[in-house]
């Protein structure tokens, strides 16, 4: 099984701060990564895909790069409705979830 | 506007069964993989199943083989999981997500809003 393991597991950070998030696969997934928000009490909203393409409606301030091991999800600039939790998650065979960073307003 | 709405949670004894639906609506439901999704209270996500549009394929996670199945009625256009021999440890939201078709079947575009299954003496 694929491992995913994601940095930090939580960050406070300030408005208009640039916010990164690091997920690592435990094997080479090619660019088989999303990556997802979840704001509390509601579902997960899928926010990039293939590791680098922005969904249809997702603000330009989200962003991701990376392939083989390891990727980087952005906020360019953090905005106060970007409070969530956000996942990675690879299929390059079965999906599988990082464990999640939990992103706060300092 | 795509739509998923799931139902069936509720509470259950360890080894007991439950059956969980999902309804879909706005899409062109036999097109697209549909998969279930779940979260125990405060914890991550994990991916629990996936059913092909045809419903001739379907994956589970190691965790449920064997024990959970996934299904679909593409005339009515819903999705099913079949819960049996429950687990504690299965206690968690489950989520019915559709699969992103154009952009892969393992991309999850679309979310309901979740069904609570407890499993508890």
């Amino acid at each position: 099984d694929i491992q995913m393991t994601q940095s930090p597991s939580s960050l406070s950070a300030s408005v208009g701060d640039r916010v990164t998030i690091t997920c690592q696969a435990s094997q080479d997934i090619s660019n088989y990564l999303n990556w997802y928000q979840q704001k509390p009490g509601k579902a997960p909203k899928l926010l990039i895909y293939d590791a680098s393409n922005l969904e249809t409606g997702v603000p330009s301030r989200f962003s991701g790069s990376g392939s083989g091991t390891d990727f980087t999800f952005t906020i360019s600039s953090l905005q106060p409705e970007d409070i969530a939790t956000y996942y990675c998650q690879q299929y390059d065979n079965l999906p599988g979830f990082g464990p999640g960073t939990k992103v706060d307003i300092k | 506007e795509v739509q998923l709405v799931e139902s069936g949670g509720g509470v259950v004894q360890p080894g007991g069964s439950l059956r969980l639906s999902c309804a879909a609506s706005g899409f062109t439901f036999d097109d697209y993989a549909m998969h279930w999704v779940r979260q125990a209270p405060g914890k991550g996500l994990e991916w629990v199943s996936l059913i092909s549009g045809d419903g001739g394929s379907t994956y589970y996670a190691d965790s449920v083989k064997g024990r959970f199945t996934i299904s679909r009625d593409n005339s009515k256009n819903s999705l099913y999981l079949q819960m049996n021999s429950l687990r504690t440890e299965d206690t968690a939201l489950y989520y019915c997500a559709k699969g992103a078709g154009d952009y892969g079947d393992y991309v999850f575009d679309y979310w309901g809003q979740g069904t609570l299954v407890t499993v508890s003496s």
